[in-house]
């Protein structure tokens, strides 16, 4: 199975700042590689999708890129809203997905 | 509105057998292959199984192969997880999604998502 590992695992930032989460494949995903934000009691919404391209009403403060092994989401102008859980996954082979990275206030 | 409402969660023992539904509208239901994905709360997810639209295609995790069957009805817009031989590692929040493509092995992402069912195993 492909391994994803995000970092960092914990990300504490300020409503304004900017912030970039990484996420590694053990292997080449070519660009399926999606990212998600799950807030408390809340299911995974998709915010982009193929590395790189953003889902269906994602504000575009949200940044995808990265393709083979690496990736980043990048957040601009942090809102509110945005502190929450963010996941990787690949979907090249099967899906797995990272193991998060909270995002705090 | 795409909507996806699970259910048949619950207290089971160990051994024991679960099956959960869900129930989507919203969308044209036959022309999306659909997922289960569990999360232990507190913890990551984890995609449980997928089946194509037509349903002649399916695919487990290698911790519920040959214990669970997932499998979808279109004439009533539904999903199922027929999970049978539970241990207590298959205790989590269980989530319908839907792909974004038909068939299931086609590298979509999950583009919506259920609230999700709680299974919890125990005796």
């Amino acid at each position: 199975d492909i391994q994803m590992t995000q970092s960092p695992a914990y990300l504490s930032a300020s409503v304004g700042d900017s912030i970039t989460i990484t996420c590694r494949a053990s292997q080449s995903v070519s660009i399926f590689l999606n990212w998600y934000q799950q807030k408390p009691g809340k299911a995974p919404k998709l915010l982009i999708y193929e590395a790189s391209s953003l889902f269906t009403g994602v504000p575009s403060r949200f940044n995808g890129s990265g393709s083979g092994t690496e990736f980043t989401l990048t957040i601009t102008r942090l809102q509110p809203e945005d502190f929450a859980t963010y996941y990787c996954q690949q979907s090249y082979d099967i899906w797995t997905f990272g193991q998060g990275t909270r995002v705090e206030i | 509105e795409v909507v996806l409402v699970e259910s048949g969660g619950g207290l089971v023992q160990p051994g024991g057998s679960l099956r959960l539904s869900c129930e989507a509208s919203g969308f044209k239901f036959e022309d999306y292959a659909m997922h289960w994905v569990r999360q232990v709360p507190g913890k990551g997810l984890e995609w449980v199984a997928g089946i194509s639209w037509h349903s002649r295609d399916e695919g487990y995790a290698d911790s519920v192969t040959g214990r669970f069957t997932i499998s979808r009805d279109n004439a009533v817009n539904s999903l199922f997880l027929q999970m049978n031989s539970l241990t207590t590692e298959d205790t989590a929040l269980y989530y319908c999604a839907r792909d974004t493509r038909d068939y299931y092995d086609s590298s979509g992402p999950f583009d919506y998502w259920g609230q999700g069912t709680l299974v919890t195993v125990s005796s």
